[in-house]
C-alpha cells in the first residue's frame, strides 16, 4: 500500500492566486481529514469527511478555504484567494477506524 | 476532547527506555487514549492506543493507571530516530475528530 498520497509536495504561489491541494486516501478508509500546521498554531484540524460527506468543517478558517471529496479516492483543499498567512504545511490523513489515522507527507505551501 | 497534559520536553539517553507521561484526569466512560508522534518534516504517525489494560506493539508499550487518569508511553530502547514530538490524545467518545495538543518534544541524546 502506497499510503496517503498528497500533491504537490511543495507549492509556492503569489498572494491572490488560487491554490489546490490534492489527496488520495488509503483504499478502503472511510474517513478523510485535512490538517494545517504552523509554528505558531501547531496542528489544526480544518475539516473531515466520512464516506465522502463533510462532517465537521468548523476548523476551516474562512470562506477562502473549501474542501471537496467527489469520490472515495480523491479529495481537494482549495484556497482562493491565497494570502501570506496561509503559508503552512497541509496534511491529509485517512482512517478506517475511529482515531487511528494515517497521515500523508504533507504539502508545504508558501504564499508570497 | 478530554484535556491532556504533557511535559513540553524530555531528554533520554540512547539505548535507555523513554517514559513519556500524560495526564488525562477528566477522561470518562469508554474514551480511549491514543499516542501519535511526529518526526521532523514528516506527517504524524500513529503509535498505539488503549482503554484500560496495558498494551504493547512493535513500537511501544502503553501503561494506563487503574483509575485511567494518567498513562505512560514507553519506548523500551530509544534510538536517535525516536527524536520527535509525541502527542497523547483522548478523543471524545461520540466524536471522530483527532485533535492534537502541543505534545512532548523528546530528545534522544547520543
Amino acid at each position: 500500500d502506497a499510503g496517503v498520497i498528497q500533491s504537490p509536495r511543495h507549492e509556492v504561489t503569489e498572494m491572490g492566486q488560487e491554490v489546490t491541494l490534492r489527496c488520495k486516501p488509503i483504499s478502503g478508509h472511510d474517513y478523510l481529514f485535512w490538517y494545517r500546521q504552523t509554528m505558531m498554531r501547531g496542528l489544526e484540524l480544518l475539516i473531515y469527511f466520512n464516506n465522502n460527506v463533510p462532517i465537521d468543517d468548523s476548523g476551516m478558517p474562512e470562506d477562502r478555504f473549501s474542501a471537496k471529496m467527489p469520490n472515495a479516492s480523491f479529495s481537494t483543499l482549495k484556497i482562493q484567494p491565497s494570502e501570506p498567512r496561509d503559508s503552512a504545511v497541509y496534511f491529509c490523513a485517512s482512517s478506517q477506524s475511529r482515531s487511528v489515522a494515517y497521515f500523508g507527507p504533507g504539502t508545504r505551501l508558501t504564499v508570497t | 476532547d478530554a484535556k491532556t497534559t504533557q511535559p513540553p520536553s524530555m531528554d533520554c539517553a540512547e539505548g535507555r527506555a523513554a517514559n513519556l507521561p500524560c495526564n488525562h484526569s477528566t477522561i470518562s466512560g469508554n474514551e480511549y487514549v491514543y499516542w501519535y508522534r511526529q518526526i521532523h518534516s514528516q506527517g504524524p504517525q500513529y503509535i498505539i492506543h488503549g482503554l484500560k489494560n496495558n498494551e504493547t506493539n512493535e513500537m511501544a508499550s502503553l501503561i494506563i493507571t487503574e483509575d485511567r487518569k494518567s498513562s505512560t508511553l514507553i519506548l523500551p530502547h530509544a534510538t536517535l530516530r525516536d527524536t520527535a514530538v509525541y502527542y497523547c490524545i483522548v478523543p471524545r467518545n461520540r466524536d471522530d475528530k483527532i485533535i492534537f495538543g502541543k505534545g512532548t518534544r523528546l530528545h534522544i541524546l547520543p
